[in-house]
């Protein structure tokens, strides 16, 4: 069993649409990233989280510590946000590594 | 504002011959982590330094090799290459273990073809 797992694998919908990407982790962590990788493969790191939630533009990500669970929201989702996005976690058995989910493709059709 | 910056973009290589790799990260980052990924794979850690010390091996090669200098940039080394060594392989930057304000910052990759 993979220490971080996403949900849903592959997402497609329909501009405008609000969208949910899941992240489930199984080890203790110093901290939870959601990256976005684009065709080509650059990464941008979107948010890292440690507890509740943060915001970013049509962006939302939150963490409940207790139940080892992240959501990515999109709110008002377009084309443009079509890409993959990868949870990734902090063990506090070493923070200097990052343990990658295995991506939710997305794509928003217009 | 400075991203990490990898050179080169894209690189072709014939399978044995070596390859090298290399990434700049931002200012103020003193740790680089190196990732291989696989058409289709999840990024697998390769290697870190911090401080121009190895600080951490994950599953790298033997024929591979890396090392950090003394203005932070990282070089990955791959000799024998061989096809499955076709990947995008990208760097990442923090301050010590991404506890940083700035986390993580990732850049936009080496894709390596070995034919």
């Amino acid at each position: 069993k993979n220490e971080v797992e996403q949900s849903p694998q592959n997402l497609t919908a329909q501009e405008g649409e609000f969208i949910t990407i899941n992240c489930s982790y199984s080890v203790g962590i110093s901290a939870l990233h959601w990256l976005q990788q684009h065709p080509g493969g650059g990464i941008v790191s979107l948010f890292m989280l440690s507890s509740g939630k943060k915001k970013h533009g049509r962006l939302i990500a939150t963490i409940n510590i207790q139940e080892k669970h992240s959501s990515l929201h999109i709110t008002a989702s377009h084309p443009r946000d079509s890409a993959v996005y990868i949870c990734a976690v902090s063990p506090i058995y070493n923070t200097d590594k990052l343990i990658f989910g295995t991506g939710t493709r997305l794509q928003v059709f217009p | 504002a400075a991203g990490v910056i990898q050179s080169p973009r894209h690189l072709i290589k014939e399978k044995r011959e070596t390859a090298t790799l290399k990434c700049y990260p931002i200012p103020r980052h003193d740790t680089v982590y190196w990732y291989q990924q696989g058409p289709g794979q999840d990024p697998q850690f390769l290697i870190s330094f911090y401080e121009k010390m190895q600080s951490d091996k994950g599953s790298i090669p033997d024929r591979f090799s890396a090392q950090q200098f003394s203005d932070y940039h990282s070089e990955l080394n791959m000799s024998s290459l061989e096809l499955g060594d076709s990947a995008l392989y990208f760097c990442a930057s923090s301050q010590r273990g991404g506890r940083g304000r700035d986390g993580y910052t990732f850049g936009s990759g080496t894709r390596l073809t070995v034919v």
